[in-house]
C-alpha cells in the first residue's frame, strides 16, 4: 500500500525558505509510470497545483510560482521534495503531496495527509 | 491556463437525495478531468479520473461523465458522509488546474 508522508517546518519567516520532503513507502519511485506532485491549499481556499516531478527529474511547474520554486527527488531514499523560496504570507498553506499515473488515468490517486506551513515573523 | 469553472459553489441537499455538480473548462481537454471529495481537515480523495472511470474502492453511487469542455459528477442515494466539498481537476495540459470547488451541505 503506497504511503506519503509529508514533513518539514511549520513555520517559515517571511523571504525565507519553504522547504518540505515527502517520504515514499510502499511503492518505487524508480517506475516511469509515475509522477510525483506538490499542491497546495490556503486556509479556507481551493486547491493549487505546484508542480510535478518525474523519476528521470523532469519538472513542470506552475508558472504563477516557477521562479520560486524547486522540486527535486531521490529515487533512493526514496523521497521528493519542495523548495519554495522568498515566502510571503501568501504560501501560508496546506502542502499536500500526491502520486498521479502517466496518460489519461493520471490524476493524483494517492496524497499525503498534508502538513501546514505558516508564514509569519 | 486552462480554467476550470464548477456550479454551483455551494449546494444544499438531503440525505436520499441525486445531486449533480457540473465542472466547464475553458478549452477541450478531452477526457483528462478528475473529482475529489474534501472533507475539513483531510486530504482531497480521488473519485473519479478520465471523466467518468471510477477509482478503485469507491463506491458506485458516484459517477462521471462528459468529455471535451462539459462534464459532470453526480452522486446517488446521498448519505450523511457524503456531505463534503468537492473539486474538480484537469490534467491535460500543465499548468494543472482545479476548479473553485462545491460544498455540499445538508
Amino acid at each position: 500500500q503506497l504511503l506519503l508522508q509529508e514533513s518539514g517546518p511549520g513555520l517559515v519567516k517571511p523571504s525565507e525558505t519553504l522547504s518540505l520532503t515527502c517520504a515514499v513507502s510502499g511503492g518505487s519511485m524508480r517506475s516511469n509510470s509515475y509522477y510525483w506532485g506538490w499542491i497546495r491549499q490556503p486556509p479556507g481556499k481551493g486547491l493549487e497545483w505546484i508542480g510535478d516531478i518525474y523519476y528521470n527529474w523532469e519538472t513542470y511547474y506552475n508558472p504563477s510560482l516557477r521562479s520560486r520554486v524547486t522540486i527535486s527527488i531521490d529515487t533512493s531514499k526514496p523521497q521528493f521534495s519542495l523548495n519554495l523560496t522568498s515566502v510571503t504570507a501568501t504560501d501560508t498553506a496546506v502542502y499536500y503531496c500526491a502520486r498521479r499515473s502517466v496518460g489519461a488515468s493520471g490524476s493524483y490517486a494517492h496524497w499525503g495527509q498534508g502538513t501546514p506551513v505558516t508564514v509569519s515573523a | 491556463d486552462i480554467q476550470m469553472t464548477q456550479s454551483p459553489s455551494s449546494l444544499s441537499a438531503s440525505v436520499g437525495d441525486r445531486v449533480t455538480i457540473t465542472c466547464r473548462a475553458s478549452q477541450d481537454i478531452s477526457n483528462y478531468l478528475a473529482w475529489f471529495q474534501q472533507k475539513p481537515g483531510k486530504a482531497p480523495k480521488s473519485l473519479i479520473y478520465a471523466a467518468s472511470s471510477l477509482q478503485s474502492g469507491v463506491p458506485s453511487k458516484f459517477s462521471g461523465s462528459g468529455s471535451g469542455t462539459d462534464f459532470t459528477l453526480t452522486i446517488n442515494s446521498l448519505q450523511p458522509e457524503d456531505f463534503a466539498t468537492y473539486y474538480c481537476q484537469q490534467y491535460n495540459a500543465y499548468p494543472f488546474t482545479f476548479g473553485q470547488g462545491t460544498k455540499l451541505e445538508i
